[in-house]
């Protein structure tokens, strides 16, 4: 069964800090991944992909993937308070639908 | 461009009523899926479609909870009858998927089910 980990939290920074996001995943195979940011009663909302090894930035956002380690990460640079929200990992393999790990909870401390 | 739609946003109901959730896809995209989210279990897949055909219903709880998909632009899921255990938030999401290949999904902004 394909398996995406993720730390819940909280995980709480203070505003203007670097915040760290780890996923790591089972499947060894697996070809693209996604961050969503979803915040309290909203849906999930798709900020990052990733498809080759190394980073990809996108403004404050880092996408950081090793596939050899099984492992993604997403930075936040100069985090702010209105990064607070659950942070989903989303793994696709295949011709199977995106495998999401449950999220890991920010607060940007201010 | 419309994201995809859902109705209602909130659905209040009483245990043994049928509910009926409804969603619309992004025009264009060919693959639909139904997920259920609660603080316990984190985002669950009950199911998908590609090109309107079921695909994978293994993540449907229970007899009680059916989908169709009836044309490109619409889905209902439901749930008949429906349980205090059942209330949750339902998301509805749609892909473009190339021969079969998944790409990134894009969520409506869900219905907050509550069966009392």
């Amino acid at each position: 069964q394909k398996e995406v980990e993720q730390n819940s939290g909280p995980l709480s920074v203070p505003e203007g800090a670097i915040a760290s996001l780890n996923c790591t995943y089972s499947d060894r195979g697996s070809q693209s991944f996604f961050w969503y940011r979803q915040y309290s009663g909203k849906s999930p909302e798709l900020i990052m992909s990733i498809y080759s090894n190394g980073d990809k930035e996108d403004g404050r956002f880092t996408a950081q993937l090793n596939k050899a380690s099984q492992y993604v990460s997403l930075l936040i640079r100069d985090s702010q308070p209105s990064d607070s929200a659950t942070y989903l990992c989303a793994v696709l393999s295949g011709n199977t639908p995106l495998v999401f790990g449950k999220g890991t909870r920010l607060s940007v401390i201010a | 461009d419309a994201g995809v739609i859902q109705s209602p946003r909130h659905e209040v109901t009483e245990m043994g009523q049928e509910v009926t959730l409804r969603c619309k896809p992004i025009s264009g995209h060919n693959s639909l899926f139904w997920y259920r989210q609660t603080m316990m279990r984190g985002l669950e897949l009950l199911i998908y479609f590609n090109n309107n055909v079921p695909i994978d219903d293994s993540g449907m709880p229970e007899d009680r909870f059916s989908a169709k998909m009836p044309n490109a632009s619409f889905s209902t899921l439901k749930i008949q009858p429906s349980e205090p255990r059942d209330s949750a938030v339902y998301f509805c999401a749609s892909s473009r998927s190339t021969s079969g290949i998944h790409n990134e999904q894009f969520f409506g902004p869900g219905t907050r089910l509550t069966v009392l």
